[in-house]
């Protein structure tokens, strides 16, 4: 079945660090790729997101490259800041049977200092 | 602000019990996801409704249940319940949809903390 596999956590960044949180996924189908972000005490909102390989997704400065020969969908950043600290979610979204499935990875959680 | 809200914000009860949680979704949206998470087993989807018909389910158990009302808010139902219940319970919107997540992004609500003691 589907799985994404995020690097654990936590990660602690100094701000104006460079950040990468990596993601690899296996699919049987085109899966369609996200990254979410949770900030503390909220619910999961979708920071970007790529449909169809060597698509980048961009949002909030944050990129995320789509590669269908690495399977994989790295999130980064030139320079975090305090606001930056959050939990982030690589998911993918695949075709099976009759329905489209979530699966999201077990989260990572970034914390920048001032 | 998601536009998707939950109700309660926490819930602390015993085991052995039954709770109802409560999730409007975002004006429009059609289709309702419910969301586990906990520390051990990350987030785990429970089951989609769309237009009150159910249209995948995921990781739930026999003790759960959940239902989509014409008004398209949901609950969830949890009954029997046990410690390893304990998590944070999160309902999500989307405004497509009908086969289940497809690419259109999820809505999350901030989530039900239920304690169980």
């Amino acid at each position: 079945g589907d799985s994404v596999t995020q690097m654990e956590g936590p990660v602690t960044l100094s701000e104006e660090a460079f950040l990468t949180i990596n993601c690899t996924y296996t699919a049987t189908g085109y899966p369609s790729l996200f990254w979410y972000v949770q900030y503390p005490g909220e619910g999961l909102q979708l920071l970007l997101k790529a449909t169809k390989a060597d698509d980048k997704g961009s949002n909030k400065g944050f990129e995320a490259t789509y590669r269908k020969e690495t399977t994989s969908f790295h999130l980064e950043k030139g320079s975090v800041q305090v606001s930056d600290s959050a939990v982030y979610f690589c998911a993918l979204s695949d075709y099976g049977g009759s329905n489209y499935k979530l699966t999201f990875g077990k989260g990572t959680l970034l914390t920048v200092n001032p | 602000d998601s536009g998707v809200t939950q109700t309660p914000k926490h819930l602390i009860t015993a085991t052995g019990q039954r709770v109802t949680l409560r999730c409007s979704p975002r004006s429009g949206d059609l289709s309702v996801y419910w969301y586990q998470q906990s520390l051990d087993q990350g987030l785990q989807f429970l089951i989609q409704y769309y237009n009150g018909e159910e249209r995948a389910k995921g990781n739930i158990l026999e003790r759960f249940s959940a239902q989509q009302f014409p008004d398209l808010h949901s609950e969830l139902n949890l009954s029997s319940l046990e410690l390893g219940d304990s998590a944070l319970y999160f309902c999500a919107s989307s405004g497509r949809g009908r086969s289940g997540h497809a690419n259109s992004p999820l809505h999350f609500g901030n989530g039900t903390r239920l304690t169980v003691t």
